[in-house]
Order: structure tokens, then sequence, then C-alpha cells
């Protein structure tokens, strides 16, 4: 069965970097059956889309991040990273990792997810 | 960017009501819209995707359907367990875009 997990720390400091791990197990994430992404929640409000990574590496980030998000895959260790730099309060959000389905004939997105990470920027 | 309107934004129902939530997006979605039920402390949960396809595993209880840019989740015979915040999410185009939410709250 298919289990997602996300790591990283709970606090950054403001203008440095976030980075969280997504350590998948149950598939692998170079499956040609699958693409992966990240999504975060500021309190009380709607998830919000990062951006997604597909089984061949290609990216697509929110243009709303000012090019501050990368996504990478590490296939030896089945996992997946995002960065996101010069963290400001406004990243305070619960972060997710989650899968996306590609079967014919299209796309099924976010059926699985992660439990979710809480990351906080302060100083 | 495409805008999801969801509404209402808060929902007060009783067990066995049947409930509607709605989602307009600001351009056509060619049916790539899906829906999510989110508990408190919890990830988001899929339950439907391309407008009114099950997910696997969801109750028959939940359907989606769709007329343009207006799609709608009907949940028939609210159950105690389906007290929940809903989103929709369209992904037809990046930046893929979530609606507000709607919170069906106990009556």
């Amino acid at each position: 069965q298919l289990h997602l997990q996300e790591s990283g720390p709970g606090l950054v400091k403001p203008s440095e970097t976030l980075s969280l791990t997504c350590s998948v197990s149950g598939d692998s994430i170079s499956s040609s059956s699958y693409h992966w992404g990240w999504l975060r929640q500021p309190p009380g409000k709607e998830p919000e889309w990062i951006g997604n990574i597909y089984y061949n590496g290609i990216t697509y980030f929110n243009p709303s991040l000012n090019g501050r998000a990368t996504i990478s895959g590490d296939t030896s260790k089945n996992q997946f990273s995002l960065n996101l730099k010069s963290v400001t309060a406004a990243d305070t959000a619960v972060y997710f990792c989650a899968r996306i389905r590609i079967p014919p004939p299209g796309w099924v997105p976010y059926d699985v997810w992660g439990q979710g990470t809480v990351v906080t920027v302060s100083s | 960017d495409i805008q999801m309107t969801q509404s209402p934004s808060t929902l007060s129902a009783s067990v066995g009501d049947r409930v509607t939530i709605t989602c307009r997006a600001s351009q056509s979605l060619n049916r790539w819209l899906a829906w999510y039920q989110q508990k408190p402390g919890k990830a988001p949960k899929l339950l439907i995707h391309k407008a009114s396809s099950l997910e696997s595993g969801v109750s028959s209880r939940f359907s989606g359907s769709e007329s343009g840019t207006e799609f709608t989740l009907t949940i028939n015979s609210l159950q105690p367990d389906d007290f929940a915040t809903y989103y929709c999410q369209q992904y037809k185009i990046y930046p893929w875009t979530f609606g507000q939410g709607t919170k069906v709250e106990i009556k």
C-alpha cells in the first residue's frame, strides 16, 4: 500500500530556505503511472498548489511563488524534495506531498496524500 | 489563473439531509475538476475527479455533476462522518487552483 511521509524542520527563520522531503513507500517515484506534487495550507485557508514533478523529472510551479521553489527527485531513495528559498511569515503553513495518477483516459489528481508537516517561519 | 468560486462558505445540515455545494470556474475546465473532503488536522481526501467520477472506496452517497462552468457536489443522506470541509480544485491548467471551501456543520 502506498504511503507518503513528509519530513523536515518545523521552524525556519525568515530569509532562509525551507527544505522538505517526501519519502514514498509502496511504489516507485519513477513509475510512468504517477506524477507527484507539493501543496501547502495556511491556517484556516484552502490548500495552495506549490508544484508538481513528473515521473521523468519535469517540474511545474505556481507563479505566485516568484521562482522561489524547486522540486527534485531522488530515485535511489524513492523520495522527492521541496526547497523554498527566501521564506517569510507568509510561508507558514502545513505542507503536504501527494500523488497524481496518470492512467488513461486522464489524470487523477492527489489521490494519496502524506499526513502533512507544520512549518513555521519565525525568528 | 483560473478562479474557483465556491458556495456556500458554511452549510448547516442534519443527519439524513441532502446537501449541495457549488463551485464556479472563471473559464471552461473540460470537466477537469476534483472534489476533496478535509477533516481538522488531516490531509484532504479525494472524493470525485473528472467532475463526476467517484474515487474508488468513496461512498456512493457522494456524486458530482457539471453544467458549463458550474460544478456541484451532492451528498445524499448526510452521515455523522460527513461533517467536514469540502474543496473543489481545477486541474485543467497550471497553476492548479482550489475553491475557498465549504464547511458542513451540524444543525
